[in-house]
């Protein structure tokens, strides 16, 4: 089955780069997503990537996607404080279907 | 252009009762998908809908149940509602099955 993991958390200071990383199982993705999630509110789509892409950037985002390992990762370069939230990571399989398994979210942290 | 809006914005309920989420997608989008937040479980797939039919349906029971209308907005209803469905309901729309935006939610608490 589809499997989506995270770690819960991350604390950096401000100014400094941020790197939330995620592993999936699922080899027949076809999309993968980052969603930031702040307290009381619903999941802002930040980015996402195709599959058949191995880099993405956005701004202050930066998606890095590894297939062979299936290994999603999103840097934030200088964090601000207005970073501090739940980021997910989300796979679209290939199965037809277009549903999103989601990780369970890495909290971080910005301190000033 | 509005987002995804989704009321009520908080829904207290007691076990056995009945609770009837509603869900209005951005303009122009035709599918809507239902998801459960709830403590500890992270996001659950539930529903989804697209041109009014059911299309895809995540490993809920049968009292969770739903429909879209000719205007593409969307109900989530539960039934005999249980403690453990307490959660924030988040509804998502999209146009294309690449990007789905997001509501607020509903958050429901079952007591």
């Amino acid at each position: 089955g589809e499997d989506v993991e995270q770690s819960l958390f991350l604390s950096v200071r401000e100014g400094d780069s941020s790197v939330i990383n995620c592993t999936y199982t699922d080899s027949s993705s076809t999309y993968l997503y980052w969603y930031k999630q702040e307290p009381g509110a619903g999941l802002q789509l930040l980015t996402y990537i195709f599959s058949n892409m191995d880099m993405k950037q956005d701004q202050r985002l930066t998606v890095l996607l590894n297939k062979k390992d299936k290994h999603l990762s999103l840097r934030i370069a200088d964090t601000q404080t207005g970073d501090s939230a739940i980021y997910f990571c989300a796979e679209r399989s290939n199965s037809g279907y277009s549903t999103l398994t989601f990780g369970k979210g890495t909290m971080l942290l910005v301190s000033p | 252009e509005a987002g995804v809006t989704q009321s009520p914005t908080h829904l207290i309920k007691t076990r056995g009762q009945q609770a009837t989420l509603r869900c209005s997608p951005i303009s122009g989008h035709t599918s809507v998908y239902w998801y459960q937040q709830a403590l500890g479980l992270g996001l659950q797939f539930l529903l989804w809908y697209d041109e009014g039919e059911e299309r895809n349906r995540g490993n809920f029971p049968p009292r969770f149940s739903g429909r879209q209308f000719p205007n593409y907005s969307s109900e989530l209803n539960v039934n005999a509602l249980e403690l453990e469905d307490s959660a924030l309901y988040l509804c998502a729309s999209s146009y294309s099955t690449n990007e789905q935006f997001f509501g607020p939610g509903t958050r429901l608490t079952v007591l």
